[in-house]
């Protein structure tokens, strides 16, 4: 099936520094991948819309310059935490779509596990 | 309120037990339906898809109704390895999901 990689898996770092997370389709193009982040013991919300080759959408109360987003490439999309701080800390998780049997299935990326100190 | 509601649990129950999760949703757009399945810190899984005419694949029975915008998950002859939380999701077509809260359920020996 579909694969989606994510790197790195876990991710500690020091409050100020900047952390980017590659999210890659496998086998297949994704002209939009999504991004996720999950708080311990809530539900999965969705970041921002990644678009390839355009400008990501951004969710209501995600600052588009805090979270860089860029989809360079049909197969690749990075999120860059600038100037990361402790309630970063989260579980972040990438998709992208496929289309597959005529109906859109979405694959998920393994998670990056952020810990800002 | 919550675009998609799920109960919490957790919800006990022994091996071979029947449980049933619910879910609602809010948004009348909703074009498809999900169960997925999320284990301790890691990625969700698809389950299964729902569909109006309820589906079912093995132990797994999942329903749809459009009218209550309600969608139901039952599990048949609980497994240990069933335990985990289960994801409600919804969608609009090709765009982002729209997860619950989850529903975690722990499979007793």
């Amino acid at each position: 099936g579909a694969v989606v990689s994510q790197h790195p898996s876990r991710v500690i770092c020091k409050s100020g520094t900047s952390v980017k997370i590659e999210c890659r389709s496998l086998d297949f193009q994704a002209t939009t991948m999504f991004w996720y982040r999950q708080f311990p013991k809530q539900s999965l919300m969705l970041m921002a819309t990644s678009n390839e080759g355009s400008k990501a959408t951004y969710e209501q109360g995600v600052e588009k310059d805090k979270f860089l987003i860029n989809h360079a490439s049909l197969t690749l999309s990075t999120l860059t935490v600038t100037s990361a701080h402790p309630e970063d800390s989260s579980f972040y998780i990438c998709s992208a779509y496929l289309l597959a049997g005529g109906s859109y299935e979405q694959y998920f990326g393994p998670g990056t596990r952020l810990t800002v100190t | 309120r919550k675009e998609v509601e799920q109960d919490p649990g957790p919800f006990n129950v022994p091996e071979g037990a029947t449980v049933a999760f619910n879910c609602t949703y809010s948004n009348s757009a909703s074009q498809s339906f999900f169960w997925y399945r999320q284990d301790c810190r890691k990625e969700p899984k698809l389950l299964m898809s729902v569909y109006s005419s309820g589906n079912e694949d093995g132990r797994f029975t999942a329903q749809l109704n459009r009218a209550s915008q309600y969608i139901s998950l039952l599990i048949r002859d609980s497994k240990l390895s069933d335990s985990a939380t289960y994801l409600c999701v919804v969608t609009e077509g090709r765009r982002a999901l729209t997860f619950g809260s989850g529903t975690r359920l722990q499979v007793q020996p």
